[in-house]
């Protein structure tokens, strides 16, 4: 069965730390892999990837790709309070009978002052 | 099985003709999303209801219109396609919002709109 794991599923950390997010996969037909950061609303799009080893940047987020591994890592570095969300992995796949994007349950971040 | 079910998988318009796209759920979710996917893009978020709460993206034109009539069911109304409105359209679910473990999204086939 295809599914996309998350990791961990929840973490506290204070203003200026950096935190790793991750995210693993088993999905047959892999398109891509796409993060999403959610607050209490719906979900804003952070990264497409699909190539292995090439990192994305954003500001203070950044994410890579490693296929040999089936995972990514979503990175954000000086978390500031306005990163507390709830980060979402999803992997993209061709082809597929019930939609073509499998979700994470999400990583929920909690930044402290 | 508890599912997202959109109908049609295909739909082939007129340019400038309206038309409906059509998703139903039995997961029985508070929240319902419409994606526009177009051809090696990310899904993008056109809007959501939460409840019967609606919520429309910023940049989401107004040419795109959307219903709820109860929990079940949620439409997507074009009301004047254009060209550049050819896409794949994904309907979602989730349970809710910012708790983990229930944002998780669950997507229906998607409906590949043409537009002639």
């Amino acid at each position: 069965e295809d599914k996309v794991v998350q990791s961990p599923l929840s973490l506290v950390v204070h203003e200026g730390d950096t935190v790793t997010l991750n995210c693993s996969y088993e999905v047959t037909n892999f398109r891509s892999l796409l993060w999403y950061k959610q607050e209490k609303k719906a979900p804003t799009f952070l990264f497409m990837l699909t190539s292995s080893g090439i990192e994305k940047k954003s500001g203070r987020l950044s994410s890579i790709l490693d296929k040999k591994e089936l995972s990514s890592i979503l990175n954000i570095t000086a978390t500031q309070t306005g990163d507390s969300a709830i980060y979402l992995c999803a992997v993209s796949y061709y082809g597929g009978s019930q939609g073509n994007l499998i979700f994470g349950k999400g990583t929920k971040l909690s930044v402290k002052p | 099985d508890a599912m997202v079910i959109q109908n049609p998988r295909y739909q082939v318009t007129q340019f400038g003709k309206p038309v409906t796209l059509s998703c139903s759920q039995t997961l029985n979710h508070n929240v319902m999303y419409w994606y526009q996917q177009k051809s090696s893009q990310a899904p993008k978020l056109l809007f959501h209801y939460y409840d019967k709460d609606f919520n429309n993206e910023a940049d989401t034109p107004d040419n795109f219109q959307s219903r709820r009539p109860n929990t079940s069911f949620c439409f997507l109304d074009i009301r004047s396609p254009g060209l550049g409105d050819a896409a794949m359209y994904l309907c979602a679910t989730s349970r809710d919002f910012g708790i983990a473990g229930q944002n998780e999204q669950y997507f229906g086939p998607g409906t590949r709109l043409t537009v002639t």
